[in-house]
């Protein structure tokens, strides 16, 4: 079952430009969330989390919006750069450490 | 500091072979995870470890997978006899605290 889901998959934007990435789960018990990048050939990279609590966290460019009530969140990323382009994996899981659920990623290039 | 290491990075065996993964964690790092990830999708947990024990097994399919973690260290997975739909990149991670998952570059396996 996909618990998980990032329903895009893919997404191009412009230098310079907001790049968002969107994730929605289904299961009502997670409360922490992750954002993952993968570069070709490499394993996952963590990015930024965010636990139930809060709604929104920020780390320099990126930052990710949690709406608990929809059961979505979002990665925002401004300015984009092209080092960027990569595929972002959305994470959820109950608590920090547990069985970690994927979305199956969105593939994002940043165009110069 | 060295990351996650995983051998071997391609695999190509017909099926019904056996095939073995290796990982070896980050020093110190007493949580240690095994995903496998299918082409076009997220990683999907097969194991956990704290130390040497497993702690989550629940989806690694038991009549053909098992895996290990002697001395709380380095980690072996293994599958005996491969088939075709275990085609795939098996990933490992470890952790100090939970959450922050560090991924090596995954092994990626082709059962022909």
């Amino acid at each position: 079952d996909q618990q998980v889901k990032q329903n895009s998959p893919s997404l191009s934007v412009q230098e310079g430009r907001i790049s968002i990435l969107n994730c929605d789960y289904t299961n009502s018990m997670f409360d922490y969330f992750l954002w993952y990048k993968k570069y070709p050939a490499e394993g996952p990279t963590f990015l930024i989390s965010i636990s139930s609590i809060k709604d929104k966290n920020e780390d320099g460019r990126f930052t990710v919006f949690l709406n608990k009530s929809a059961k979505h969140l979002s990665l925002h990323i401004v300015p984009s750069q092209p080092g960027d382009s990569a595929v972002y994996f959305c994470a959820a899981a109950e608590l920090p450490g547990n069985d970690m659920r994927f979305g199956a990623g969105t593939r994002l290039t940043v165009k110069p | 500091e060295a990351g996650v290491v995983q051998s071997p990075r391609y695999k190509i065996i017909e099926k019904k072979q056996p095939v073995a993964f290796w990982c070896n964690p980050i020093s110190g790092h007493n949580t240690l995870y095994w995903y496998r990830q299918n082409l076009g999708q997220g990683p999907e947990l097969l194991i956990r470890y704290e130390n040497e024990e497993a702690v989550d097994d629940s989806q690694l399919p038991k009549d053909r997978f098992s895996a290990e973690r002697l001395k709380g260290v380095d980690s072996t997975l293994k599958i005996q006899p491969a088939e075709l739909g275990d085609s795939a990149v098996y990933l490992c991670a470890s952790s100090l605290s939970p959450g922050e998952l560090f991924f090596g570059e995954g092994s990626r396996l082709t059962v022909l």
